[in-house]
């Protein structure tokens, strides 16, 4: 089956600083690329819609230069948190969906604290 | 406005059967998606109904009748390990995935 990784799994970094999160689809070419953010009992918010070679598509409410997407190739979206805040901190996944299916494939997620 | 509508929570016994209903409303339809999400994991899929009808895969089946806009998620001779939530999906128009709030299962010996 198609596999979606995620790295890192979990990072704890200090108020300000910037994190980046890696989503590579390891065995097929995904054109298009999903960031979903969880806060703790709360379903999946869609943050952002990534199309490789073109911007982003952000939901209403996320800010577009706060958390960068780029999606330079067909197996690799980059999630960058800057600044972040100890609000920012919840579960990141991304998914991927081939072209083909209308599957989406998540990644394990990344557990993001800001203290 | 697009809408997904599961409960909230269920509770079931180990060894029996547990159907968690999810309705929707949206803006042209791809396909439901069920998937099954473990506290602190991504989700995985479960199983994709584009067509009204049963599919049925070992222990899960599901349903849909898109007149309606209703979908069921069937689990039968429940396990201890099915202890999880259960999210809805929708596929619109634009191919983007509307989510349920989840369905909290609590299976209980």
């Amino acid at each position: 089956g198609a596999v979606v990784s995620q790295h890192p799994s979990w990072v704890i970094c200090k108020s300000g600083t910037s994190v980046k999160i890696e989503c590579r689809s390891l065995d097929f070419q995904a054109t298009t690329m999903f960031w979903y953010r969880q806060f703790p009992k709360q379903s999946l918010m869609l943050m952002a819609t990534s199309n490789e070679g073109s911007k982003a598509t952000y939901e209403q409410g996320v800010e577009k230069d706060k958390f960068l997407i780029n999606h330079a190739s067909l197996t690799l979206s980059t999630l960058t948190v800057t600044s972040a805040h100890p609000e920012d901190s919840s579960f990141y996944i991304c998914s991927a969906r081939i072209t083909e299916y209308n599957e989406q494939f998540f990644g394990p997620g990344t557990r993001l604290t800001v203290l | 406005g697009q809408n997904i509508d599961q409960p909230t929570e269920m509770t079931a016994t180990e060894g029996a059967i547990v159907q968690i209903n999810c309705t929707y409303q949206t803006s042209g339809f791809n396909g439901l998606f069920w998937y099954q999400q473990h506290a602190g994991e991504a989700p995985t899929f479960l199983s994709y109904n584009v067509l009204d009808g049963l599919e049925e895969k070992g222990r899960f089946s599901s349903f849909l009748s898109r007149s309606k806009g209703y979908s069921y998620l069937l689990l039968k001779e429940l396990q201890m390990k099915d202890s999880a939530s259960y999210l809805c999906a929708v596929m619109d128009s634009n191919y983007q995935l509307i989510w349920g709030a989840g369905t909290k299962l609590i299976i209980k010996p």
